[in-house]
């Protein structure tokens, strides 16, 4: 049984188009992320929700909007997707906001054309 | 200067010997620290955390802390082939709330 489940696992798209990445967890977590992965592998936290209330927003661009209509659910929209979005998205779960991320989806690799 | 540095390697390493993979930080303030690996196209995973100066040991892995440094270090004893990953070290901050930075990890490659 997943812990952490991202879909779709890869999305190809062109730019300018709005795409949405669903991430649910069933292990009564508290809190949830988004981590975006570049191409060099780099890992950069870009939200973070604690019981459906956002705690971490890093510099992203709004086009980013992230929804969560429940602690066992956190959703990514992007708006106007660009080239510089492609990368892999990783979604991630802890037990609260004093741990770190304990559990990772398997990614949404993003390929924008 | 990154807030968290760790060389992207590979390091190469041939089976049976201890890897050691190493990772330096900025924030002073900074208490707790995380190893995860990451195989290719695969999702993180937690491996190890340690708090306290000095040596933590789990299995074949030992985390390593060193606060006046600012420099904390995983040892892989009698590597094996399916240790090749990559391992990313993790700082978690406390800038009013608390922010997990993650270093660009180091590619390790254990050859049988």
């Amino acid at each position: 049984d997943t812990a952490v489940s991202q879909t779709p696992k890869y999305l190809v798209t062109q730019m300018g188009n709005d795409k949405s990445i669903k991430c649910e967890q069933n292990l009564g977590h508290d809190t949830m992320y988004w981590y975006k992965q570049d191409s060099k592998k780099f890992l950069k936290i870009m939200f973070s929700y604690n019981n459906k209330e956002l705690i971490i927003n890093e510099t992203v661009p709004n086009r980013f909007s992230p929804k969560s209509p429940d602690k066992a659910h956190l959703n990514l929209h992007i708006n106007s997707l660009e080239l510089g979005d492609s990368a892999v998205y990783f979604c991630a779960s802890s037990i609260d906001r004093g741990w770190p991320p304990l559990h990772f989806g398997n990614g949404t690799r993003l390929t924008v054309t | 200067q990154k807030e968290v540095e760790q060389n992207s390697g590979p390091l190469s390493v041939p089976e049976g010997a201890i890897a050691s993979l190493n990772c330096t930080y900025s924030d002073r303030g900074s208490q707790s620290f995380f190893w995860y690996r990451q195989y290719s196209g695969k999702s993180p995973e937690l491996i190890m955390f340690i708090y306290s100066n000095g040596d933590k040991e789990d299995g074949r892995f030992t985390a390593q802390l060193n606060k006046a440094s600012q420099y904390v270090s995983l040892l892989i004893r009698d590597s094996q082939p399916s240790d090749s990953a990559t391992y990313l070290c993790a700082v978690l901050l406390n800038t009013g709330f608390q922010k997990l930075v993650f270093g660009t990890g180091t590619r390790l490659l254990v050859s049988p």
